[in-house]
């Protein structure tokens, strides 16, 4: 059983740029949700996706959008990349009809920018 | 404000030397309230889910109990194996799915 897959596993880019994260939720799950981890932080909850449309958004501006696919594959993009957006950006995927959704995590993408 | 405050920020054991790991929430109302361990560099590993106050589950060397305002971490006779970051998370009623982290408990087991 394959658990939560996430690509690439590591990035660099420079400030401006901009940059696509993947994710493929656990199999049988259709809910995916993504977190941003400053070193030495807990991670921060950025949006959720079901049913292919963001369900709940964290205090994240505008710049961070997302994607989800008939798969329940989701995409995270990150638009004019600031020295502030290097970090851990992980990807965890639960199902949206459990009573309480327990949330497994992939292995994250390491996102450095310069 | 909904928020997760963990303590301590490090813990250093010898092996067999059992301890526990504080995670205090405060929360408009509790879904639930998730224990995970994190090794560096790498995803968080689900641990365990507690629902309501009085509730404990137990997964070989830990224990995970939760009151109304914490929960604790228990770690008996821990082996090196056990080095990593314990982080808490909890989720509000009414909540999506945003879960809210603590900054987590580095723990460091010696041989």
């Amino acid at each position: 059983d394959a658990g939560v897959t996430q690509s690439p596993t590591h990035l660099i880019k420079t400030r401006g740029q901009q940059v696509t994260l993947r994710c493929s939720p656990k199999s049988g799950h259709d809910t995916v949700s993504w977190y941003q981890q400053a070193l030495g932080q807990g991670p921060q909850f950025i949006f959720q996706y079901y049913e292919e449309e963001e369900r709940q958004r964290g205090n994240f501006p505008d710049r961070f959008s997302g994607h989800q696919f008939p798969n329940y594959s989701s995409e995270l993009n990150v638009n004019a990349l600031l020295l502030g957006d290097s970090a851990l950006y992980l990807c965890a995927s639960s199902s949206g009809l459990a009573v309480t959704d327990t949330q497994y995590f992939g292995p994250g993408t390491r996102l450095t920018v310069l | 404000e909904d928020q997760v405050t963990q303590s301590p920020e490090a813990l250093r054991l010898q092996e067999g030397e059992s301890s526990s790991l504080n995670c205090s929430y405060t929360v408009s109302g509790l879904r639930g309230l998730f224990w995970y361990r994190q090794d560096p560099g790498k995803g968080p590993e689900f641990l365990f889910t507690l629902y309501s106050a009085g509730e404990e589950k137990e997964k070989e060397r830990l224990k995970a109990t939760l009151t109304k305002k914490e929960s604790f971490l228990h770690i008996t006779a821990p082996k090196p194996e056990d080095s990593a970051t314990y982080l808490c998370a909890v989720q509000a009623i009414g909540s999506q799915g945003n879960l809210i982290f603590g900054k987590g408990t580095k723990l460091s087991v010696k041989p």
